[in-house]
């Protein structure tokens, strides 16, 4: 079993709609939890940062973490054709940061 | 400069050719992360850098990789003996401290022929 899964998608969904981006784990010892964008030939950049269970909004964003499930998601409100990437959840302990296989969005017009 | 920078930012090469990718952090930020990404797959760990030495190195593949970080800057991944498989695009991120928010470079592309 790899330490972090994700939903493996593709997901297209009309403009507007409302997205849900999923993650489980296995190592009780994360403690940060994190999801990134990632635009097609480019490199990652850091969405929402989380510490602990619970809710956390930015914008069009909430990201939940529910750490007695070992489960973290990711929900987009309003979703906008320039919100087609590929959406990473990421954890950590302490030290090194893993990160999930990724899920690819589409937001169609 | 403003960001991570990696050079070359592209490297063709052939089956059994040595190789080196270079990553220059962010300024101050002392932790330093390389990984590796296949087409449809998520970044996979290498190796972490906190300062100068390598606090993690358990996901170097084998010991055809190796990374230095002498000064606590500038970074560089070396791959002896490249195969095919190491076809993949090599990213660097860099952080103010471990757990943080990673900053990541552009990425170099490595194709071994």
């Amino acid at each position: 079993q790899k330490e972090v899964e994700q939903d493996p998608g593709p997901l297209s969904v009309p403009e507007g709609a409302i997205v849900s981006l999923n993650c489980t784990y296995s190592n009780s010892a994360f403690q940060y939890f994190m999801w990134y964008r990632q635009y097609s030939r480019k490199g990652p950049e850091l969405l929402m940062y989380t510490y602990s269970s619970g809710n956390k909004e930015d914008g069009r964003f909430t990201a939940q973490v529910d750490k007695s499930s070992k489960y973290i998601s990711l929900f987009i409100r309003d979703s906008q054709p320039s919100d087609s990437a590929t959406y990473l959840c990421a954890m950590s302990g302490y030290d090194k940061v893993i990160f999930g296989p990724g899920t690819s969005l589409s937001v169609i017009p | 400069g403003a960001g991570v920078s990696q050079t070359p930012s592209n490297k063709v090469t052939e089956k059994g050719k040595y190789v080196e990718l270079r990553c220059d952090p962010i300024s101050g930020h002392t932790a330093l992360y390389w990984y590796r990404q296949s087409l449809g797959q998520g970044p996979e760990f290498l190796i972490y850098f906190q300062g100068t030495g390598a606090a993690d190195d358990s996901g170097l593949p084998n010991d055809r990789f190796f990374a230095v970080r002498p000064e606590g800057s500038v970074s560089t991944l070396k791959i002896q003996r490249t195969e095919r498989g190491d076809s993949a695009v090599y990213l660097c991120a860099t952080a103010t401290g471990s757990a943080g928010e990673l900053f990541f470079g552009e990425g170099s592309r490595l194709t071994v022929l």
